[in-house]
């Protein structure tokens, strides 16, 4: 059953560059259909749709993060790779990766465990 | 704040039927028919119960179900058990390669 990941510093200075992984097992990002999302959730709120990457190449961003965000695959280490650049305290959240999830599907069946990644100095 | 709205709490005692709301437009909930719902317990990733407005994902009880009128989506859990207590989101692909989610709703089991 193919497990997500999730890996990267916890802690991020206001300004600066979030960057993460999703490392992929008992499984393939390269593998046909398969599409893969970013999801977050700050502290005590909602769930919030970061972007997704079809065939390990088209991106979709939400609007409201478009421009700051960018999601990569690496095939050779069959990772997916979040950026968001310039944050600031309100992206102090739990961040998952999951499959399948990109537009219009919204139903993911695998999540990796999530992991928090705190902004502040 | 979040695209989809839904109420921030619901309750019920075991047994009983709760019913969750969510809130979208003529441009998401009210046009596309990809609505999910997901279960959260604390301290854990969410997991996908109902996908397509009604299709119930494998594993998943009956007691669960989906539905839609106009621009609202609902979750009905039947024959409230103590295991049910957890968040429950919505979300519904909104256009344009966007996809939306509400806010949560935390049912309490009585």
């Amino acid at each position: 059953q193919m497990q997500l990941q999730e890996s990267g510093p916890r802690l991020v200075k206001p300004s600066e560059t979030l960057s993460l992984t999703c490392t992929v097992s008992d499984g393939s990002i390269s593998s046909s259909g398969h599409y893969w999302g970013w999801i977050r959730q700050p502290p005590g709120k909602g769930l919030e749709w970061i972007g997704s990457i079809f065939y390990s190449r088209t991106t979709f961003y939400s609007p409201s993060l478009k421009g700051r965000v960018t999601i990569s695959a690496d095939k050779s280490k069959n990772q997916i790779s979040l950026k968001v650049k310039s944050v600031t305290a309100a992206d102090t959240a739990v961040y998952y990766c999951a499959s399948p999830l990109g537009p219009p599907h919204g139903a993911a069946t695998t999540w990796g465990p999530g992991m928090l990644v705190t902004v502040s100095s | 704040q979040s695209a989809l709205t839904q109420p921030p709490s619901a309750s019920g005692s075991p047994g009983q039927s709760v019913t969750i709301s969510c809130t979208g437009t003529s441009s998401d909930i009210g046009y596309y028919n990809y609505v999910s719902w997901y279960q959260q317990h604390p301290g854990k990733a969410p997991k996908l119960i109902v996908y397509e407005v009604t299709t119930r994902r494998a594993g998943v009880p009956a007691r669960f179900s989906g539905s839609k009128s106009g621009n609202t989506a609902s979750l009905t859990v039947s024959g409230l058990q103590a295991e049910d207590e957890a968040d429950y989101h919505c979300t519904s692909y909104a256009g344009d390669n966007n996809m939306v989610f509400g806010g949560g709703t935390k049912l309490t089991v009585l």
